[in-house]
């Protein structure tokens, strides 16, 4: 099975950077993606890594260490509207997603 | 295009009722996914399918769920006994080919069992 550990709640002020950690235990990994979810709303996605290194999208940028398990999303100048959950997600055999617990990013301004 | 459309948006019933919940996947996206999502056990995947195919469904809770996509626009998720534990905002979500890891959800529908 899969299991996902990220920390629950991360607080910042506007302006500021943001760094969710993931850590992942899978029994077969094909990638970890992210996804940004506002109250009420809908998990959308951000972004996906396959392979180690950064991938930047405009203000995110998100992180993969397969030899670690391990992945990361930055959250760069941060703003009022970026106060939401975010999920990890790793893409494990059988072409699926498990997602983890989220992590919900209060901005302050 | 119109996005993942799923209704009702919100359903209100009572325990031991049926219910369903439907779900149109975004044209041209052959794999669709059911999540539960709830404050206790996060977002879980219940069952997905692939070109119409249940491919998994090892996350359905029980005999009391089952889900059915007769063609490529069309899924549903039914609920038969429905109890109040069954609470939570169920998605639905489409992803084109082995693109699984970019999904595209759904607004939801909030579910409350009386």
């Amino acid at each position: 099975g899969q299991s996902l550990e990220q920390p629950s709640e991360v607080t910042a002020v506007e302006g500021a950077i943001v760094q969710i950690n993931c850590t992942y235990q899978t029994s077969g990994f094909y990638g970890l993606s992210w996804y940004q979810q506002h109250d009420g709303g809908a998990p959308t996605f951000l972004s996906y890594n396959a392979l180690d290194g950064l991938e930047e999208t405009g203000r995110f940028s998100s992180f993969l260490s397969r030899s670690d398990s391990y992945g990361y999303l930055l959250l760069q100048e941060l703003q009022m509207k970026d106060s939401a959950s975010y999920f990890c997600a790793v893409r494990a055999a059988g072409n699926k997603l498990t997602f983890g617990g989220g992590t919900r990013v209060l901005v302050k301004p | 295009d119109a996005g993942v459309i799923q209704s009702p948006r919100h359903e209100v019933t009572e325990m031991g009722q049926e219910v369903t919940l439907r779900c149109k996947p975004i044209s041209g996206h052959n794999s669709l996914f059911w999540y539960r999502q709830t404050m206790m056990r996060g977002l879980e995947l219940l069952i997905y399918f692939n070109n119409n195919v249940p491919i998994d469904d090892s996350g359905m809770p029980e005999d009391r769920f089952s889900a059915k996509m007769p063609n490529a626009s069309f899924s549903t998720l039914k609920i038969q006994p429905s109890e109040p534990r069954d609470s939570a905002v169920y998605f639905c979500a489409s992803s084109f080919g082995g693109s699984s890891y970019e999904q595209y959800f759904g607004p939801g529908t909030r579910l409350t069992v009386t």
